[in-house]
């Protein structure tokens, strides 16, 4: 299995405050994703990262941020957490083109 | 802009019969194409991929899948499922940014799958 390591695996926190994600990675690819899954929609792309500090939105970017320092660290961070970001997490890497991504184990996020 | 669609929610077969998960794509050039599985409170497994060359393409647990170039689908199929098929069942597709160089991968929104014994 590819080392992938997400933390924490479950949080539960209230509406307003920051929230930040972690995502680890020991294989040294350069591409990460993190996703959000919710019933009827799949998975959709929220940020991802080509290298390290260089990252790009994805379809629903809005009230999340993240930051890459180094290769083996992907943060997500919702910066005040609204009901609607009550959803599973997962962080995903990549070798690069055209390579299937490997998947994390998620976070179950739930903003009350 | 590009998406994937599979057109079945929910499917129920028993156990012993065939399969077949239907996924289509809209996209501009071919395209990268996977299937991933995900078993309850699990990650997603990749089952199978298809980048070029043979149209049909095997995958781990008896699973192959036959990209259509002219229908726009990447069905996956199985001749016989066992209980433990029971998932959920993702088509995704790679996808070009010209910006970055890099290929995302864009998502369907699964297909559930239940097998009666």
């Amino acid at each position: 299995d590819a080392g992938i390591t997400q933390s924490p695996r479950h949080k539960v926190t209230e509406t307003g405050t920051p929230v930040t994600l972690r995502c680890h990675q020991t294989e040294n690819h350069r591409y990460m994703y993190w996703y959000r899954q919710d019933p009827g929609h799949g998975l959709r792309l929220i940020h991802y990262s080509y290298g390290v500090k260089d990252t790009d939105k994805g379809e629903v970017s809005d009230g999340y941020s993240v930051s890459r320092s180094k290769t083996e660290d992907f943060l997500l961070t919702l910066e005040s957490a609204t009901s609607s970001q009550t959803s599973v997490y997962f962080c995903a890497i990549s070798g690069g083109q055209g390579i299937e991504a490997f998947f994390g184990q998620g976070t179950r996020l739930t903003v009350v | 802009a590009q998406s994937v669609t599979q057109p079945d929610i929910h499917i129920t077969v028993s156990e012993g019969a065939s399969l077949e998960l239907r996924c289509n794509y809209s996209y501009g050039a071919t395209p990268y194409l996977f299937w991933y599985v995900q078993s309850p409170g699990q990650g997603l497994q990749l089952l199978l991929k298809y980048f070029s060359g043979d149209t049909l393409v095997q995958g781990i647990k008896g699973f192959e899948a036959e990209f259509k170039r002219s229908q726009s689908s990447f069905n996956l199929r199985k001749p016989s499922v066992h209980w433990s098929d029971a998932a959920e069942y993702f088509c995704a597709v790679g996808v070009w940014s010209m910006k970055t160089s890099y290929d995302k991968v864009i998502f369907g929104p699964g297909t559930s799958l239940s097998v009666i014994p």
